[in-house]
């Protein structure tokens, strides 16, 4: 079955730096996959998504890239604001169905 | 742009009772619903598939006759709690999809605790 996981519990960042949120998955059959951001006590909110036909999606100040060789995507927020602070999921549908499995969630945090 | 709402937001319940919790599509018609759950500090676990004029699909170790999943109309499904327990507390989420749009709306969670 899918595994969607992440590697770092929680990213620590400069307010203004750039942060880089990573997500390892273990079905080389996944062909779509969605970070979500979500925040203390509200639901998921959808961030951007991308098709394994792409490496790579902008949106405003985020970017997500595929590695598909290597089964790894990633989260790029450019210039961190103190809004930003949430925690990051990637998820991918479940096998053929459209339920998402979850990676683990990296709680980003953004210093002063 | 697409809108999904749950009610209520939080709900405390005595062990034993049944609490029931709505999901509605507001923007879009929704031939499928999901149902996750999420304890504190942990990541959203996909309970059941809800689907419009059919049985609900119940992922492993999710019992579904606990959890009761009713999905009447394309804008509406609902999960009842049956019995409760204090372990049943947790943060359950909905998410609504047209097919296309492959279940990137998620309703704003709700808080179920059961004393």
């Amino acid at each position: 079955g899918e595994n969607v996981g992440l590697h770092l519990p929680t990213l620590s960042v400069q307010e203004g730096d750039n942060s880089i949120i990573n997500c390892a998955y273990s079905n080389s059959a996944s062909d779509y996959f969605i970070w979500y951001k979500q925040e203390s006590g509200k639901g998921p909110q959808f961030i951007i998504d991308i098709r394994s036909n792409m490496d790579k999606r902008q949106g405003q100040r985020v970017t997500v890239l595929l590695n598909k060789t290597v089964k790894h995507l990633s989260l790029q927020i450019a210039a961190t604001q103190p809004g930003d602070s949430a925690v990051y999921f990637c998820a991918a549908p479940l096998g053929g169905a459209d339920g998402l499995t979850f990676g683990k969630g990296t709680h980003l945090i953004i210093q002063p | 742009g697409a809108v999904v709402s749950q009610h209520p937001s939080r709900v405390i319940c005595k062990s034993g009772t049944s609490v029931k919790i709505e999901c509605r599509s507001l923007d879009f018609q929704a031939t499928t619903m999901f149902w996750y759950r999420q304890f504190p500090k942990q990541s959203l676990m996909l309970m059941a598939t809800s689907n419009e004029g059919s049985k609900a699909t119940y992922e492993q170790g999710v019992e579904k006759d606990k959890f009761l999943i009713n999905h009447a109309s394309l804008t509406l499904s609902t999960l009842t709690v049956t019995s409760a327990h204090p372990e049943d507390s947790s943060f359950y989420i909905c998410s609504a999809s047209a097919g296309i749009l492959r279940a990137i709306y998620f309703g704003e969670g709700s808080w179920l605790t059961v004393v």
